[in-house]
């Protein structure tokens, strides 16, 4: 069956550090792979996209690869802040139903701490 | 990017009863899309609310239960037909360009059924 899996416990880590979240997926072959960043109450922000043939993208202190072999995604964020706590989000496009969506896995949620 | 205001944010409804949300983004967008997420899980894709013609529903996800309107490029509506506790959830609106594009979510509305 099709799924999308990222850990389901929380991360905690310190401020500072680099915090790594992890998605991987199983009988899909997206062309692209998206996170999302969700706060408490709010809906899901768009943060970054990379496509099948780009290993790596960085914006600013994120960071995520891509390798279509393992299929799956890592998330990093560097000098990490307690503002980065949040839940994050990795969504992929698959073909469900004979067309093209959006497919969200559950999130990992991030705490860190001062 | 496209703002997008939900109403209501949230309520508390009764059993038996319905309740829409209204979506309404302040620029023309092609493609408009409905949500549930119940907590801890993912996002799942209600239905694809196009513009002149039915929406495009999900599998286990009906008419009848949850009609759409799009009476043009800036909203569309979704209801929640007699409601029960199991429809307790937040559902949230969003949009994009489809074919796994990033999207734009809205707030959403948590739905309470008592």
């Amino acid at each position: 069956s099709q799924k999308i899996e990222q850990n389901s416990e929380a991360l905690n880590i310190q401020e500072g550090k680099t915090a790594t979240l992890t998605c991987n997926y199983t009988n899909y072959s997206p062309a692209y792979l998206q996170w999302y960043r969700q706060d408490p109450g709010r809906g899901p922000v768009f943060l970054l996209l990379i496509r099948e043939n780009e290993k790596e993208k960085r914006k600013e202190r994120l960071k995520v690869t891509f390798d279509t072999t393992l299929k799956q995604s890592l998330f990093h964020i560097t000098a990490s802040q307690p503002a980065d706590s949040a839940t994050y989000l990795c969504a992929l496009d698959g073909v469900s139903g004979g067309y093209n969506k959006l497919i969200f896995g559950a999130g990992t949620r991030l705490a860190v701490h001062p | 990017s496209a703002v997008i205001s939900q109403k209501p944010s949230r309520d508390i409804c009764q059993r038996g009863t319905s309740l829409t949300i209204q979506c309404q983004v302040d620029s023309q967008v092609t493609m408009m899309f409905w949500y549930r997420q119940q907590p801890g899980q993912s996002l799942t894709l209600i239905a694809t609310a196009n513009q002149g013609s039915e929406a495009t529903y999900e599998s286990g996800f009906v008419i009848d239960k949850f009609p759409i309107s799009r009476p043009n490029l800036t909203f569309s509506t979704l209801t929640v037909s007699n409601m029960s506790p199991e429809d307790s959830s937040i559902y949230l609106c969003s949009v994009g360009d489809g074919g796994g594009q990033p999207q734009h979510f809205g707030d959403g509305t948590r739905l309470s059924i008592l």
